[in-house]
C-alpha cells in the first residue's frame, strides 16, 4: 500500500465551484505540504503543516485554504475555484529528522473549466 | 522570481552514455540541494541530495556536483539506461530555518533512447 495517498486523483469542475482534495499517510510523519505543479514552473508550495495545530502560508497560498485533520491527514480546498487552478497538485510529507527528504503522494489532477 | 533554475527543458542521450542535467541557483543563502525524479502518473521520489559543505556526492550511478562560487549544481548519470527516463527536478533549501521548505526548478525530461 502506498504511504502518501491522495483522493481524487482526477477531478473536473467548474469555475466558482468547492472542491476538497484530500491527502493521507502511513508514514507516521508530523510534516505535510501542498504543492501545485504547471508546465514550465515546478513544483510551488502552497501550504505546510509541522502538526495539527501548526499551520502556515507557503509561496501561492491565495484562493487556498487547508485543514488538518489529524496527524495523518491535510486536505486542501479551494473555495471557489478558477481556471488558472487548474494544475497538478501534490501533498508530500517529511519527519523532523530529514525535513528536506519529502515523500510525494501520486498527485490529483485539476481540471477547472 | 525563480531562485532555482533549469534552463534545459529536455535532453535525450543515447542508452550507455552520461546524461548532465543542470541547475543555477540565485540565493547564496540555500545550503543543501536535493535532486527528485518523476515517472508519468506517479508523484516525485528523492534521488540524492548535497549539502554545501561538500562539492562531490555519489550514489551508485548518479552523482550530483555543486559548484558553489557559480551557484550551479549538475546532476551526472552514468550510464545512462532507459528506466531513467523521467522529469528530473533540482530542489534547494535552508537547513534549520526554512522547516523543510524546498523550492524546486521548473524540471528538465530526460530521455534515454535504447
Amino acid at each position: 500500500d502506498a504511504d502518501v495517498t491522495q483522493t481524487p486523483r482526477n477531478r473536473i469542475t467548474k469555475t466558482g465551484k468547492r472542491i476538497m482534495l484530500e491527502c493521507s499517510q502511513t508514514k507516521g510523519h508530523d510534516r505535510m505540504y501542498w504543492y501545485r505543479q504547471d508546465p514550465g514552473l515546478g513544483l510551488r508550495l502552497i501550504y505546510y503543516s509541522f502538526d495539527v495545530k501548526d499551520i502556515n502560508k507557503g509561496e501561492i497560498s491565495d484562493g487556498y485554504s487547508v485543514s488538518r485533520q489529524a496527524q495523518a491527514k491535510f486536505s486542501l480546498s479551494l473555495e471557489s475555484a478558477i481556471p488558472n487552478q487548474t494544475a497538478l497538485y501534490f501533498c508530500a510529507t517529511s519527519d523532523p529528522a530529514g525535513v528536506e527528504t519529502q515523500y510525494f503522494g501520486p498527485g490529483t489532477r485539476l481540471l477547472v473549466l | 522570481d525563480q531562485q532555482v533554475k533549469q534552463n534545459s527543458p529536455s535532453l535525450s542521450v543515447q542508452e550507455g552514455r552520461i546524461s548532465i542535467l543542470n541547475c543555477d541557483y540565485t540565493n547564496s543563502m540555500f545550503d543543501y540541494f536535493l535532486w527528485y525524479k518523476k515517472y508519468p502518473a506517479e508523484g516525485p521520489t528523492f534521488l540524492i541530495s548535497i549539502s554545501s559543505i561538500k562539492d562531490k556526492n555519489e550514489d551508485g550511478r548518479f552523482t550530483v556536483f555543486l559548484n558553489k562560487s557559480a551557484k550551479h549544481l549538475s546532476l551526472h548519470i552514468v550510464p545512462s539506461q532507459p528506466g531513467d527516463s523521467a522529469v528530473y527536478f533540482c530542489a534547494a533549501t535552508l537547513r534549520g530555518t526554512s522547516y523543510g521548505k524546498l523550492t524546486f526548478g521548473q524540471g528538465t525530461i530526460l530521455t534515454v533512447h535504447p
